[in-house]
C-alpha cells in the first residue's frame, strides 16, 4: 500500500506553541500534500511540495520533503486555538494516498 | 481553489433504501472527480474515479453495484448507495481535480464538504 502514515496520531500542544506533524510513506510519488479537516467537514487543501522539492513555506505553514527517507514534516508556528483539527498528508503518486492523520488539539 | 458542493449534508434512511449524494463542481468544469468514504477517526479510503461521460474506475474491495456513480456532465458526479445497510453508514467526500478552467492539472483536489450517511 502506498498509504501514508502519520505521527502522532494525536498531539496536544498550548496556544503560540509550535506544532509538528510527520508523514511517512512508501513509494515513489510525484508530490505530497497537506490537507487540513475540521471534525465532521471536508478537507481543506493547506499545501503541495513536489518531489523535487525539500521545503515549503505558506503563511505559518513549513512542510518539508526528504524523499531520500520517503517522509514529510508539516510545522505550525506559533499555533492557535482555530489551528485545532485534523491533518493529512496525501502522496501523489499513479494515485492518490491519504495518510492516517494527526489530530491536533491547541489549547487556548 | 475550486468550489466543491454536497447535497445533501446528512442523510438519515432506514435499512433497505437508496440514498443519491451529488457533488458538484460550481466553478470549473471537472472531468475527474474522486468518491470518498471516511468512517469516525479514521482517514479517507478512496472509494471510485468518476470520469465524465465514461465509467467509473473502482478501488478493491468497492462494490460496483452497491456503489452506483454517474458523472453525467462537467460539473455533477452522483453516488448512489443501493440497498443501504448500517455498515454503510459513513462519511462520503467528493472531490474534483486540477484548478479553474479546463482541468488540466491533478496535482491539486479540492474537496466538497462531505455528505453524512446514516443508516438505521
Amino acid at each position: 500500500s502506498q498509504q501514508g502514515e502519520e505521527d502522532p496520531q494525536a498531539l496536544s500542544i498550548q496556544e503560540g506553541e509550535n506544532a509538528t506533524m510527520n508523514c511517512s510513506y512508501k513509494t515513489s510519488i510525484n508530490n505530497l500534500q497537506w490537507y487540513r479537516q475540521n471534525s465532521g467537514r471536508g478537507l481543506v487543501h493547506l499545501i503541495l511540495i513536489r518531489s523535487n522539492e525539500r521545503e515549503k513555506h505558506s503563511g505559518r505553514l513549513r512542510v518539508t520533503l526528504d524523499t531520500s527517507k520517503k517522509s514529510s514534516s508539516l510545522l505550525i508556528t506559533a499555533s492557535r486555538a482555530a489551528d485545532t483539527a485534523s491533518y493529512f498528508c496525501a502522496t501523489r503518486g499513479n494515485q492518490f494516498y491519504f495518510g492516517t492523520g494527526t489530530s491536533l488539539t491547541v489549547i487556548p | 481553489g475550486a468550489v466543491v458542493s454536497q447535497h445533501p449534508s446528512w442523510v438519515i434512511c432506514k435499512s433497505g433504501t437508496s440514498v443519491k449524494i451529488e457533488c458538484r463542481s460550481l466553478d470549473f468544469q471537472a472531468t475527474t472527480m474522486f468518491w470518498y468514504r471516511q468512517f469516525p477517526k479514521q482517514s479517507l479510503m478512496l472509494m471510485a474515479t468518476s470520469n465524465e461521460g465514461s465509467k467509473a474506475t473502482y478501488e478493491q474491495g468497492v462494490e460496483k453495484d452497491k456503489f452506483l456513480i454517474n458523472h453525467a456532465s462537467l460539473t455533477l458526479s452522483t453516488l448512489t448507495v443501493t440497498s443501504a445497510h448500517p455498515e454503510d453508514s459513513s462519511f462520503y467526500i467528493c472531490s474534483v481535480a486540477g484548478s479553474s478552467g479546463r482541468v488540466r492539472s491533478t496535482d491539486t483536489q479540492y474537496f466538497g464538504p462531505g455528505t453524512r450517511l446514516t443508516v438505521l
